[in-house]
């Protein structure tokens, strides 16, 4: 089982660029979370996506976009990197349950020089 | 709005010592309580859930009880081995959203 799928798994991007972070699951679930992972701050929620067509912003919004392309998708969108946009980026998802469990990516580390 | 803080690492022990990492947390309403576990390079799994008031979750020797009055997910585990270094990290899941604390670091020492 693939479980949770993101690409790339390391990006190195100059101060300004854009890209796109993919993630993709294969278990069904209804929602699906962007987290950046900071040295000493656990992991802060960026977006969210309870269900199909809908997103909403978490702790740290301020430079991500995301779009729900459809039940399996979630994609993390930097418009113009900066450099305090360096950091782990995880994908994660959750069966529909208020009691499930999050099932993570492997992470995207991303340096924005 | 819904936090948690947990015990500031990193912690060093020796293998088969006892193991307590403190978690507590402010929420509303009733959250379920969770553990996770990451491992180098990894992402993070689940390693135990509480679902409501007085339940102990428990997986691969750790244990943890869900302490209403006192609002506290505190991880044990009665001997530690070296396996078990790795950042853990607690959330409380509420109205669909977890909250991370800032993990917790484990070195076990042979």
């Amino acid at each position: 089982n693939a479980g949770v799928t993101q690409t790339p798994k390391f990006q190195v991007l100059k101060t300004g660029q854009s890209m796109t972070l993919q993630c993709a699951q294969d278990m069904n679930h209804n929602s699906m979370y962007w987290y950046r992972q900071d040295p000493g701050m656990g992991l802060r929620l960026i977006y969210y996506s309870a269900s199909e067509g809908t997103t909403d912003k978490g702790e740290v919004p301020n430079g991500y976009n995301v779009s729900r392309l459809n039940k399996r998708e979630f994609s993390l969108r930097l418009e113009s990197a900066a450099p305090s946009q360096t950091s782990v980026y995880f994908c994660a998802s959750m069966t529909v349950t208020n009691t499930g469990e999050l099932f993570f990516g492997e992470g995207s580390r991303l340096t924005v020089l | 709005g819904d936090s948690v803080t947990q015990m500031e690492g990193p912690v060093t022990l020796s293998e088969e010592a006892f193991l307590t990492i403190n978690c507590t947390y402010t929420a509303t309403g009733y959250p379920s309580l969770f553990w996770y576990v990451q491992y180098p390079g990894e992402g993070l799994q689940l390693l135990l859930k509480a679902t409501k008031a007085d339940d102990k979750g428990s997986n691969k020797g750790f244990e943890a009880t869900y302490r209403k009055e006192t609002t506290s997910f505190h991880l044990e585990k009665g001997s530690v081995q070296v396996s078990d270094s790795a950042v853990y990290f607690c959330a409380p899941h509420n109205f669909n959203k977890f909250y991370f604390g800032s993990g917790t670091k484990l070195n076990v020492k042979p």
